[in-house]
Order: C-alpha cells, then sequence, then structure tokens
C-alpha cells in the first residue's frame, strides 16, 4: 500500500539553529500534504497545507517565517523549523491524501527536541 | 474553543469490558475519521465516515456517525489490552479535500 515516509525519526538540535524535515509520498505522488503539530499529551494541530509548485497555506497563528515549507516536488515537502527554540520542541507528522477521500496516508512522525 | 470535542478525556476499562468514545461537533462533519495513536508514533486509521447514519466495523470495533452529521461515536466490544491507546476522530470541517482537523483525543487503558 501506499506508504509515507518522513525523515529524520528524531533529532535534536541546539537553540538558535535550523532543522529540516521530510516528509516522502513513496510510492503515489501528492500534490498537496499537509503538516501537523502535536504537543505531549495533546491532539494534532494542523499547521499548514503544502502545495506543490505554490506557497504553502499556513493556519491561523502559526508562524510563516518560522515554519518554512516547500514543496518542491510531488514526491516531496520539506518543513524547515528556523532559529529553533526549546518551545518548538514537538512531535512533527505529514500526511497526504490518497486518491478518495477514504485514503489519507500518515508519515511516523518526527520527533524534534530543542536544546 | 476546540471544533471536535471528544469525551471522555480518559478511559481505564478492565480487559473485556465494552467502552464508547464520543466525538461532536458544532459544525457539519463532511468526512469523519477515526486514529489510534500511541504518542510519539504514527497514526493508524481505523474507519471514515461520510453519509448521516453510516455505521462501520472492523474487527471489534463499531464507528457510527449521526444523521444529522455532527456527532460520531466509537465502540469497542470486548476490549483487550492492544485496543489501549490514544483515539483520534478527525475531520473535514471546510468540505474541502481531506485537510482534518483533529479531536481532542481520548486516552483509552485496559486493564488485563
Amino acid at each position: 500500500g501506499a506508504v509515507v515516509s518522513q525523515h529524520p525519526s528524531r533529532v535534536i538540535c541546539k537553540s538558535g539553529t535550523s532543522v529540516k524535515i521530510e516528509c516522502r509520498s513513496l510510492d503515489f505522488q501528492a500534490t498537496t500534504m499537509f503538516w501537523y503539530r502535536q504537543f505531549p499529551k495533546k491532539s494534532l494541530m494542523l499547521m499548514a497545507t503544502s502545495n506543490e509548485g505554490s506557497k504553502a497555506t499556513y493556519e491561523q497563528g502559526v508562524e510563516k517565517d518560522k515554519f518554512l515549507i516547500n514543496h518542491a516536488s510531488l514526491t516531496l515537502s520539506t518543513l524547515t523549523v528556523t532559529s529553533a527554540h526549546p518551545e518548538d520542541s514537538s512531535f512533527y507528522i505529514c500526511s497526504a491524501p490518497g486518491l478518495t477521500k477514504e485514503t489519507q496516508y500518515f508519515g511516523p512522525g518526527t520527533r524534534l527536541l530543542v536544546l | 474553543s476546540q471544533e471536535l470535542e471528544q469525551s471522555p478525556q480518559s478511559l481505564i476499562v478492565q480487559e473485556g469490558k465494552n467502552l464508547t468514545i464520543n466525538c461532536t461537533s458544532s459544525k457539519t462533519l463532511y468526512g469523519l475519521y477515526w486514529y489510534k495513536q500511541k504518542y510519539g508514533e504514527g497514526l493508524i486509521f481505523l474507519m471514515m465516515l461520510q453519509k448521516g447514519g453510516e455505521e462501520k466495523s472492523h474487527e471489534k470495533i463499531t464507528a457510527k456517525l449521526d444523521e444529522k452529521k455532527q456527532q460520531s461515536s466509537l465502540h469497542i466490544t470486548a476490549s483487550q489490552p492492544s485496543h489501549a491507546g490514544i483515539y483520534l476522530c478527525g475531520a473535514d470541517l471546510s468540505g474541502g479535500y481531506q485537510k482534518v482537523t483533529f479531536g481532542t483525543g481520548t486516552k483509552l487503558q485496559v486493564i488485563p
């Protein structure tokens, strides 16, 4: 079946550095991908919609300059957390819709820890 | 305020017992998804409901969407330790294409 992968699965970085997270659709094309964030013991919060070949659409309250999204190809979207701070530590998950509304594929997630 | 409310927030049941988790919205649910997650791991798709009154079952899990398409329930029969985890309902509230808004989540523990 279709698979969405994320890399890295875990990352630890120093405060002030930037971190890039990749989301790939492995055997299907995704013109749209979604990025979510999950705080400990909380639900998932939609951050933005990544659109292939155009600008991402951000949800209210999400800083565009902080969370840079690039959807450079039909199988790859990247989320870059710029000038990371400890409050950016979280679990980030991407998803890509399949051909029908029943199919929504989620990546395994990336755990980010900013020291 | 949260657009999708789940209840209860957490649940502890004895193995073999039945349980129900509810998901309620003030908006129409164009698509209602149920997922299971262990925190820090990816999501496992359980079921998706679209039509008012729809009901689906998979193994010991049954999900229903009410006629008004504003409330869904997830029922587990004869719970097992393998059912433990976080259950999330998600919905397409915009009528768009799979932009999922998630509920507040329900943490389930099953005691052997």
